[in-house]
């Protein structure tokens, strides 16, 4: 079975600082990893993707995430808080073997990002 | 790329009304559908997948249910709506690598 743990459900900083956004899974497979982001009332958009590939993972408005297996972490990271980056993200786990092919999501419960002016 | 329609993008209905809310996807063929909700201030509860046409596998019993009656076309709907239905239920279908794209979403009150 897989699951996946959001750390913090808020996390506040001021504009022009870093982001860090963290999440823990677990997985008896080889996962995929994703985040996604969600502004008020509109669906989510995929941020960035983890497949075995590189470790270091970039992603759009300048986001980027690290796999670490030893540690089951994929935290998500911004060096410089935009306003506009103010919104829930979540981070999302795939064990396709496990899902049997449905392409079972495990989505974590999400955290509130608040960016200060 | 994908893309994925929902209509209506909000409706309020009273308690004991039925229910039907449309996805459609462009961009794709035979993809995996899903219909999740997400209820004010909690995560994304599964509620249906489909595989294929006329093929549904359902995660959570409830008084909903869903249909594919095309490839492209998913269909969310209830009989009698409670208020527990409340809340923002999202269409997704699958893309290359297992990621999910998300339609924008419709955003149910029941009163």
């Amino acid at each position: 079975a897989q699951s996946v743990t959001q750390l913090d459900s808020h996390v506040s900083v001021s504009e022009g600082t870093p982001v860090l956004l963290r999440c823990n899974y677990s997985s008896s497979y080889s996962p995929s990893l994703f985040w996604y982001v969600q502004h008020p009332n509109k669906g989510l958009q995929l941020l960035l993707k983890y497949t075995s590939a590189a470790t270091l993972v970039k992603g759009i408005n300048g986001f980027e995430a690290e796999f670490k297996k030893s540690e089951t972490s994929f935290h998500l990271t911004k060096p410089s808080a935009h306003m506009s980056d103010a919104a829930e993200y979540f981070c999302v786990v795939s064990d396709r073997i496990w899902s049997g092919g449905a392409d079972g999501l495990t989505f974590g419960k999400g955290t509130h990002l608040i960016i200060q002016p | 790329s994908q893309t994925i329609h929902q209509w209506p993008a909000t409706l309020v209905q009273p308690v004991g009304s039925p229910l039907s809310l449309e996805c459609t996807v462009e961009g794709t063929s035979n993809p995996n559908l899903y219909w999740y909700r997400q209820a004010a201030g909690r995560g994304l509860q599964l509620l249906f997948y489909s595989v294929g046409i006329g093929q549904i596998s359902s995660e959570v019993p409830q008084n909903l249910s869903a249909s594919r009656p095309q490839d492209r076309q998913f269909i969310l709907s209830s009989k009698k709506l409670l208020l527990s239905d409340s809340g923002f239920y999202l269409c997704a279908c699958t893309g290359g690598l297992s990621e999910q794209y998300f339609g924008p979403g419709t955003r149910l009150t029941v009163t």
